[in-house]
Order: C-alpha cells, then sequence, then structure tokens
C-alpha cells in the first residue's frame, strides 16, 4: 500500500475553520470505516484526535470532527487556536493486519 | 497509567543490528496485538509491523520484511524489534503502539535509532 495522501499544509486564521483532506484506495480508506487522525506537535509523540473516521476519543475537544466519502477521509479543525498548530497524520486500516498513515499535513494558524 | 517505554535505540554502523524493546504497564499487554511504527527525521510515520497476542500471526512493511524481527514476551510484558542489516534509510524514531485505529491507542515516547559510518 502507498502512503496515503495528505495536502503538505493547511492555514487559517484563529477561529476559523479548516479541512484537512486525506486521500486513499478502495482497499484501504474506501474499504473499512477504520480511518484514525494524529496530532502531533515537534519532538512530541502523536496524540490520537478521531477513530473510526468520525469518532473523538475522551478528552479531545468537540472542534475536532471527522467524515469520509468514498476513498477520501477528512479532518475538520473548527474555531482554529495557536495550540492547533501542529502536524496531522491520517492512518487507515490496509486489510491482513497491515496499516498505512498518510504522508502528514502541516497546520499553520496565521 | 498506560504506559509505553521504548529502548534500546542509538547509533549503528551501516549493515550493524540493533534490538528495540518496549516496556508496557498499566493495562493487560498480552490482551492486545502491537505495532512499531517509525519516522525518519522531518518525515510521516510509517507502520512497520504487527504482532498478534499470541505471536501466531505477523506481518511487515515491504521496507524492513526480511531484515527485521518482531517478537513479544507476554510474560515481561514486553515487545521486540530486532533490526538487521540497517541502511540509512533506517534511521528514525520508532514508536511502538497499540493497532493505530483502535478506539483506545497507546503509543511509547520512542527511541531514535541513528544508522551512520
Amino acid at each position: 500500500h502507498s502512503a496515503l495522501t495528505q495536502p503538505a499544509s493547511v492555514s487559517g486564521s484563529p477561529g476559523q475553520s479548516i479541512t484537512i483532506s486525506c486521500s486513499g484506495t478502495s482497499t484501504d480508506v474506501g474499504n473499512y470505516n477504520l480511518v484514525s487522525w494524529y496530532q502531533q506537535h515537534p519532538g512530541k509523540a502523536p496524540k490520537h484526535m478521531i477513530y473510526e473516521g468520525t469518532k473523538r476519543p475522551s478528552g479531545v475537544s468537540n472542534r475536532f470532527s471527522g467524515s469520509k466519502s468514498g476513498n477520501t477521509a477528512s479532518l475538520t479543525i473548527s474555531g482554529l487556536q495557536p495550540e492547533d498548530e501542529a502536524d496531522y497524520y491520517c492512518c487507515s486500516y490496509a486489510g491482513s493486519n497491515t496499516w498505512v498513515f498518510g504522508g502528514g499535513t502541516k497546520v499553520t494558524v496565521l | 497509567e498506560v504506559q509505553l517505554v521504548e529502548s534500546g535505540g542509538g547509533l549503528v554502523r551501516p549493515g550493524g543490528s540493533l534490538r528495540l524493546s518496549c516496556a508496557a504497564s498499566g493495562f493487560t499487554f498480552s490482551g492486545y496485538s502491537m505495532n512499531w511504527v517509525r519516522q525518519a527525521p522531518g518525515k510521516g510515520l510509517e507502520w512497520l509491523s504487527y504482532i498478534s497476542i499470541s505471536s501466531t500471526s505477523i506481518y511487515y512493511a515491504d521496507s524492513v520484511k526480511g531484515r527485521f524481527t518482531i517478537s513479544r514476551d507476554n510474560v515481561k510484558n514486553s515487545l521486540y524489534l530486532q533490526m538487521n542489516s540497517l541502511r540509512d534509510e533506517d534511521t528514525a524514531m520508532y514508536y511502538c503502539a497499540t493497532n493505530p485505529t483502535l478506539a483506545v491507542v497507546a503509543w511509547g515516547q520512542g527511541t531514535l535509532v541513528t544508522v551512520s559510518s
């Protein structure tokens, strides 16, 4: 499986909403409702933000929401805040106990 | 508190070997399948390997197949990654983690492997 395709960067002003796309294929994103999103600040381990495409783990702000259409998953951050500036990665189950990550998107808060 | 702590990273020459360990605590390690994920400097995350609860099912990414070996010891609550024939491109932070798309996912803080002559 090739890496999932994400935009290299997305930016927005505080308070705005941004959406990060994650494009896969019918053998990963399109075939399973098992897409997770991770937030990673510099020098830190990834933090789990969304699972099963749309669900938030306990403690994650409801400003973060996920969706999926066909082979593309998306992460929307509403009410953008300075602390949201980080790298974001999507991850999809790809069958046979294998996973594939996206290349990552750098979110900049202007 | 759920905790995964990786160790064993360091500087190794191309062609060399290294064994990473991941110590688990705060949860029933023997009840979870486990994975290794890495991140090269300035790059994205890459899934490397999976091992089932009883070690009966093991999978590898093509980039490490035949060179890396995953194993676990449920008595010692530990996960391992034996890395042989290391290459410059294996330089990365290595993380152990439960399955990345579970509802609750545990990640370690990572251990850095540098392959350089």
